[in-house]
């Protein structure tokens, strides 16, 4: 079973287009995380959510808009895509935030746009 | 504010090679220290963690130890297989109300039959 689970793996869209990649953890965590990797793998927190409260809200465009439905699906849309928006988006979740819990990663949805 | 200093790869070495990733931090109190890793095409997974001072954490016959007074956590193997080829990253994960992990660059390593 897939712990944490990212829908689409691969995502190619044209600028100027708004889309949404889902989350969703079956661990009974508490916390979930959106993160964005650039291509030289650096890691950029974005939002976290601790059972459906936003408790991370990075600097990040507002065309970005994270959704908690409940604790265990956190979705991210994208309004208007930008060239520079093109990165691997990644889930995560935690049994909370506290600083023992360590993360657990979907595998990611690669984000193209042309 | 906390942060982590991770060194630059990419590290390139030979299977049975001995391999260290240095990491070092800046935090008040006491954080917690981790090391995850990065296989191809996949998400991130943690390897090992340390919660507090002169803790050793250990895995798949990685090692790391929670050195305060160095403010460091380094990644050792004794001896490296081609699968270990990966990025690694350090991260840090603060006390009190900080809820943000703190993350390292990430350090590509590659091993050669």
């Amino acid at each position: 079973d897939t712990a944490v689970s990212q829908t689409p793996k691969y995502l190619v869209t044209q600028m100027g287009n708004d889309k949404s990649i889902k989350c969703e953890q079956n661990l009974g965590h508490d916390t979930m995380y959106w993160y964005k990797q650039d291509s030289k793998k650096f890691l950029k927190i974005m939002f976290s959510y601790n059972n459906k409260e936003l408790i991370i809200n990075e600097t990040v465009p507002n065309r970005f808009s994270p959704k908690s439905p409940d604790k265990a699906h956190l979705n991210l849309h994208i309004n208007s895509l930008e060239l520079g928006d093109s990165a691997v988006y990644f889930c995560a979740s935690s049994q909370d935030s506290t600083r023992n819990q360590p993360q657990h990663f979907g595998d990611g949805t690669r984000l193209s746009i042309l | 504010g906390n942060s982590v200093t991770q060194m630059e790869g990419p590290v390139t070495l030979s299977e049975e090679a001995f391999l260290t990733i240095n990491c070092t931090y800046t935090a008040t109190g006491y954080p917690s220290l981790f090391w995850y890793v990065q296989y191809p095409g996949e998400g991130l997974q943690l390897l090992l963690k340390a919660t507090k001072a002169d803790d050793k954490g250990s895995n798949k016959g990685f090692e790391a130890t929670y050195r305060k007074e160095t403010t460091s956590f380094h990644l050792e193997k004794g001896s490296v297989q081609v699968s270990d080829s990966a990025v690694y990253f350090c991260a840090l994960k603060g006390a009190g109300n900080n809820r943000k992990l703190i993350w390292g660059l990430g350090t590509s390593l590659a091993v050669n039959p």
